[in-house]
């Protein structure tokens, strides 16, 4: 079946650098994708990669992908308060799995 | 800015009553997905239309929730007699084609009293 886990929570500092880990399950995946959440909102697509891909960099934000082990991460660089979300991935197939979600909090 | 479109934001209904839940995908996009979000969880998948067609309900209660996605106007995700259980964050997205970025609304949350 299909299944993705993330760590519930993760605590940087204000200019360091954020990693939040996802593993998957499901090979069959086109694209694998980083969705953030701000309370009270919807989701924004933040980056996403193709699955023959190992890596994407997209401003700050980096995507590795490792298709043998199905582990997923996003890396944020230089993390600011605005940066502060909840974190999902998802695979797709047709529709989106998603993780639990990775609570990002930055402090001052 | 024309991104998907959910309304309404909130939606409060009392036990028994319908929630009528609707959403207008990014202009070009003919491909809707909706999903829950319970309380502190991540999304589920309920279903996933095309114009006209029911694509895959794998996710959909098998009782007392319906989607339509009509040639004209919006998706339609509609909750009969509903319950206490059906509280929860109900997000539409749309993509362009199957396999393809899927791009979300800031979804409906529904209260039942």
């Amino acid at each position: 079946g299909e299944d993705v886990e993330q760590s519930l929570f993760l605590s940087v500092r204000e200019g360091d650098s954020s990693v939040i880990n996802c593993t998957y399950t499901d090979s069959s995946s086109t694209y694998l994708y980083w969705y953030k959440q701000e309370p009270g909102a919807g989701l924004q697509l933040l980056t996403y990669i193709f699955s023959n891909m190992d890596m994407k960099q997209d401003q700050r934000l980096t995507v590795l992908l490792n298709k043998k082990d199905k582990h997923l991460s996003l890396r944020i660089a230089d993390t600011q308060t605005g940066d502060s979300a909840i974190y999902f991935c998802a695979e797709n197939p047709r529709q989106l799995t998603f993780g639990s979600g990775t609570q990002l909090t930055v402090l001052p | 800015n024309a991104g998907v479109m959910q309304n309404p934001r909130h939606l409060v209904r009392r036990r028994g009553q319908e929630a009528r839940l609707r959403c207008s995908p990014m202009k070009g996009h003919s491909h809707v997905y909706w999903y829950r979000q319970l309380p502190e969880e991540g999304l589920k998948f309920m279903v996933y239309l095309q114009k006209e067609n029911i694509i895959d309900e794998s996710g959909m209660p098998k009782e007392r929730f319906s989607a339509e996605f009509p040639k004209e106007g919006p998706s339609i995700l509609r909750i009969q007699q509903v319950v206490r259980g059906d509280s929860a964050a109900y997000f539409c997205a749309s993509s362009p084609a199957e396999n393809q970025p899927q791009h979300f609304g800031d979804g409906t949350r529904l209260s039942i009293l």
